[in-house]
């Protein structure tokens, strides 16, 4: 069966901290996508990133980093220089076959002036 | 090209009504896939639709849910008599294939039942 687990309910920091949101996943597909989205307090969903799982390669996109590791089975997300603008909740997702995505609990992101 | 188009973006109910969720898919895509995100929950997968067929609807509640996608017009999920617990932000997404095609969320409607 596949699972995601973020495992870190909520999460508070005081600006310019960076921070790190954990995402470890479960599947026995060979091939698969990792997502991560934002949903700020005005509800919508926010892509950020989508992962393929033959690249490993870490990526870096401004402020925002994410470094995937297979062996472990995570796909962690880095803020750096945290803003109050990134106080959000963060979902991590896993997709196999086709499209149908399996979405984590979610992190709540605090950052605090 | 517009996006991913959902309406209404809030539906009030009152207990045992029914409320029609639709969602217009962007311009070329034929697969929809609907998913409802209960207060302080992650978003869980309902359906996937095609046009005129639906794919996968393991996650659907038994009773009281549909969902359809005709060959003209939105996707529409519908939920007869509803309860408070129907209370949900329902987002739709899209996509222009089934594998390898990234599929792109709609703003959601928040349906309130009172």
């Amino acid at each position: 069966a596949q699972k995601v687990t973020q495992a870190q309910t909520e999460i508070s920091v005081v600006e310019k901290e960076d921070v790190t949101l954990d995402c470890v996943y479960e599947t026995r597909d060979t091939t698969y996508y990792l997502f991560w989205y934002k949903q700020p307090p005005s509800g919508e969903l926010v892509f950020l990133i989508r992962r393929n799982s033959f690249d490993e390669q870490n990526e870096i996109s401004g402020r925002y980093s994410w470094n995937f590791q297979k062996s472990t089975s995570s796909f962690n997300f880095t803020i750096t220089a945290s803003q109050v603008v990134d106080s959000a909740v963060y979902f991590c997702a896993l997709t196999g076959g086709y499209n149908k995505l399996i979405f984590g609990a979610g992190t709540r992101l605090a950052v605090h002036p | 090209n517009a996006g991913v188009m959902q309406n209404p973006r809030h539906l009030v109910r009152r207990r045992g009504q029914e409320a029609r969720l639709r969602c217009s898919p962007m311009k070329g895509h034929s697969h929809v896939y609907w998913y409802r995100q209960l207060p302080e929950e992650g978003l869980k997968f309902m359906v996937y639709l095609q046009k005129e067929n639906i794919i996968d609807e393991s996650g659907m509640p038994k009773e009281r849910f549909s969902a359809e996608f005709p060959k003209e017009g939105p996707s529409i999920l519908r939920i007869q008599q509803v309860v408070r617990g129907d209370s949900a932000a329902y987002f739709c997404a899209s996509s222009p294939g089934q594998t390898r095609s990234q599929a792109f969320f709609g703003q959601g409607t928040r349906l309130t039942v009172v």
